[in-house]
């Protein structure tokens, strides 16, 4: 059992749909992340929140919208999606790291199709 | 900016068979490095990690990777696969200190033939 827990694991949605990803993490974690996974592309950071401050937003259209309203929560609010949208989304979390590379611990991801 | 190359997207090996993955990566400064693992309809789960000391370092279900600084590799290795090794390997550096901006390889994916 993932100390990270990811909600729904599978969603199919239309364009016009507005929908919600929902993460949970169990491990005292203070950083949380969304990262995009796609076939044959590397896993693209979307998000970070530290310390439940959104640190991190690498260019991701305004369709997707994050939010974290704790340390142990974390949201990806989606709204007029696109079918190039269909992907893997992973939620993950760490420490704050100050001296260590400390690992970071992945859901099983969400899969999304966009119709 | 640091960058991870994986050359093989896709290695085919003979159950018992050693593999080894190849990872190179580029940065203008200290990284850490990483190897996650990807079964089928799951999350990435972490194999070993490169912070500090012996270059050698060994993770879990037998693989290890060594990480060589002039060549700027950090290849994954496995003396003899089993079936259950089949899934795909991603390859990831990091800057050190603060919150963790993990850069990820393309992945390879290691099929195991009976």
């Amino acid at each position: 059992e993932t100390g990270v827990t990811q909600t729904p694991r599978h969603l199919v949605m239309g364009m016009t749909n507005k929908k919600s990803l929902k993460c949970e993490q169990h491990l005292g974690h203070n950083a949380m992340y969304w990262y995009k996974q796609s076939a044959k592309k590397p896993l693209e950071l979307m998000f970070v929140y530290s310390l439940e401050e959104r640190v991190e937003n690498n260019s991701v259209p305004s369709r997707f919208s994050p939010e974290c309203p704790n340390s142990s929560h974390l949201f990806l609010h989606l709204h007029t999606l696109q079918p190039e949208d269909s992907a893997l989304y992973l939620c993950a979390s760490s420490r704050q790291w100050e001296s260590k590379g400390d690992t970071i611990y992945f859901g099983e991801g969400s899969w999304l199709t966009v119709v | 900016a640091q960058s991870v190359t994986q050359l093989d997207s896709q290695v085919p090996v003979f159950e018992e068979a050693p593999v080894e993955l190849r990872c190179n990566y580029s940065s203008s400064v200290s990284v850490y490095l990483f190897w996650y693992v990807q079964y089928p309809n799951q999350g990435l789960q972490l194999l070993l990690k490169y912070l500090s000391g012996s270059t050698l370092v060994k993770g879990i279900n037998g693989f290890e990777a060594e990480f060589n600084k002039s060549q700027t590799s950090f290849h994954l290795r496995k003396p003899s696969v089993h079936i259950s090794d089949t899934a795909e390997y991603f390859c990831a550096v990091t800057l050190r200190g603060g919150y963790q901006k993990v850069t990820f390889g393309i992945g390879t994916k290691l099929q195991v033939i009976p």
